[in-house]
């Protein structure tokens, strides 16, 4: 059953440093989305992406974040410049059409990142 | 953001018995909705989702049920089984929006 991986499964920085996650949707799905689950809180979107661009990003997503789909299959969501509050565990997901209309969105299993 | 929440932190039920586990949300703009499995250190799982022309929809030992008036859905399990033993989410959309908003989660244990 194809699915969505992502790399690294953990990632340690240094505060201030910039990271870079990565992700593989699954090969047919066009839209793709990044959350992030801190310690303890609700999962959150961060952004969604469709065809090369940006298609809606939440509060969080500030000019420190970026995305990215740098060749036919991968994603990447960049954080320019680690904060402490940026520890949380970031998900990668997809779906074949646009979620709002009713198509399910599939999961990686996560990045965890920590800054320290 | 308590646009979806799940009121219940945590469950326990025996194994075979019935698992019911709840949700409420306040955006009547919601018109899908999703619950999701989650083990520790694992990415969401997609389990079983209904859309607001539905009151139910069934999926083997997977029933969601959507009671639009109240603003509420629900997922049973049954029978439960041990490897049930999770944290679920529930997960609402809007027509229109991309994002999907999640509750806090319940963590179900199953009882052998």
């Amino acid at each position: 059953e194809p699915e969505v991986t992502q790399t690294p499964s953990h990632q340690v920085t240094q505060m201030g440093q910039e990271v870079i996650l990565r992700c593989v949707p699954i090969s047919n799905h066009l839209y793709f989305y990044w959350y992030r689950q801190i310690l303890g809180q609700k999962v959150e979107f961060l952004v969604s992406f469709y065809n090369n661009e940006i298609s809606e990003k939440s509060e969080i997503f500030d000019d420190q974040f970026s995305v990215e789909r740098p060749d036919g299959s991968n994603f990447t969501l960049k954080i320019r410049s680690t904060k402490l509050e940026d520890s949380a565990m970031y998900f990668c997901a997809s779906s074949e059409l646009l979620a709002g209309a009713g198509e399910t969105q599939y999961f990686g299993p996560g990045t965890r990142l920590l800054v320290l | 953001d308590q646009q979806v929440k799940q009121n219940s932190p945590s469950l326990s039920v025996q194994e075979g018995r019935i698992s019911i586990l709840n949700c409420d949300y306040t955006n009547s703009m919601f018109d899908y909705f999703l619950w999701y499995k989650k083990y520790p250190a694992e990415g969401p799982t997609f389990l079983i989702s209904i859309s607001s022309i539905k009151d139910k929809n069934e999926d083997g030992r997977f029933t969601v049920f959507l009671n639009k008036s109240a603003k509420h859905l629900s997922l049973h399990i049954v029978p439960s089984q041990p490897g049930d033993s999770a944290v679920y989410f529930c997960a609402a959309s809007a027509r229109g929006a991309q994002k999907l908003v999640f509750g806090q989660g319940t963590r179900l244990t199953i009882n052998p």
